[in-house]
């Protein structure tokens, strides 16, 4: 079956403690995606890969990295996470980069900084 | 800047009763413009999109949405409602930027 997935799906942290969020997709996309979603704001992008090794700034990127260095994967890092980073989030991803281009998402990690 | 307005957050129809759900879009140039549900719980699902073409574009579930450039608008429907389109529905841009920019969101509840 084609889909992205990611891991955890839920996951509760302490301040300061450095975590990884997974997300693999099997469709062989080339562009993958981070979003963060908060009430009464949308999905904003964290940071985005149109190819292996090709990583972009969103509009949200303070406090994270992720690396591209299989197509398939597109971990998110949270180095020292702090209460603001309590979100959901969504890694999403495409056949091409491009803004005509369909994004599947997965199912979202939900994620609380204490 | 390219942004999305959904100007209801939060809207509540009985079952049976049409829909229409409001986007509007702020781009400079020829928009790509999506319709996502987010149904509890799970990931967003493309209800349909527009690039180009006829201005009246027909999605899954029963949805369409049209495009009016006049009124930057890009507006969901469904002429019936069912219990299970309760959900959350986002509205997005595609730019040429390689992102995408989301709207708030609609809540959508549905009465029996």
């Amino acid at each position: 079956e084609a889909q992205v997935t990611q891991n955890p799906r839920y996951l509760i942290t302490v301040t300061g403690k450095k975590l990884t969020v997974t997300c693999s997709q099997n469709m062989n996309h080339e562009y993958m995606s981070w979003y963060r979603q908060d009430p009464g704001l949308g999905l904003r992008q964290i940071y985005y890969s149109m190819n292996v090794e090709v990583t972009d700034k969103g509009d949200v990127p303070e406090g994270y990295k992720v690396s591209r260095k299989e197509k398939r994967n597109f971990p998110l890092i949270l180095e020292s996470p702090s209460p603001n980073q309590t979100s959901l989030y969504f890694c999403a991803s495409s056949l091409w980069g491009g803004p005509n281009n369909e994004q599947f998402f997965g199912p979202g990690t939900r994620l609380t900084v204490l | 800047a390219q942004s999305v307005t959904q100007p209801d957050i939060h809207i509540t129809v009985s079952e049976g009763a049409s829909l229409e759900l409001r986007c509007n879009y702020s781009y400079g140039a020829t928009p790509y413009l999506f319709w996502y549900v987010q149904s509890p719980g799970q990931g967003l699902q493309l209800l349909l999109k527009y690039f180009s073409g006829d201005t009246l574009v027909q999605g899954i579930k029963g949805f369409e949405a049209e495009f009016k450039r006049s009124q930057s608008s890009f507006n969901l429907r469904k002429p019936s409602v069912h219990w299970s389109d309760a959900a959350e529905y986002f509205c997005a841009v595609g730019t040429n930027n390689n992102d995408m920019r989301f709207g708030a969101g609609t809540r959508l509840t549905v009465k029996p």
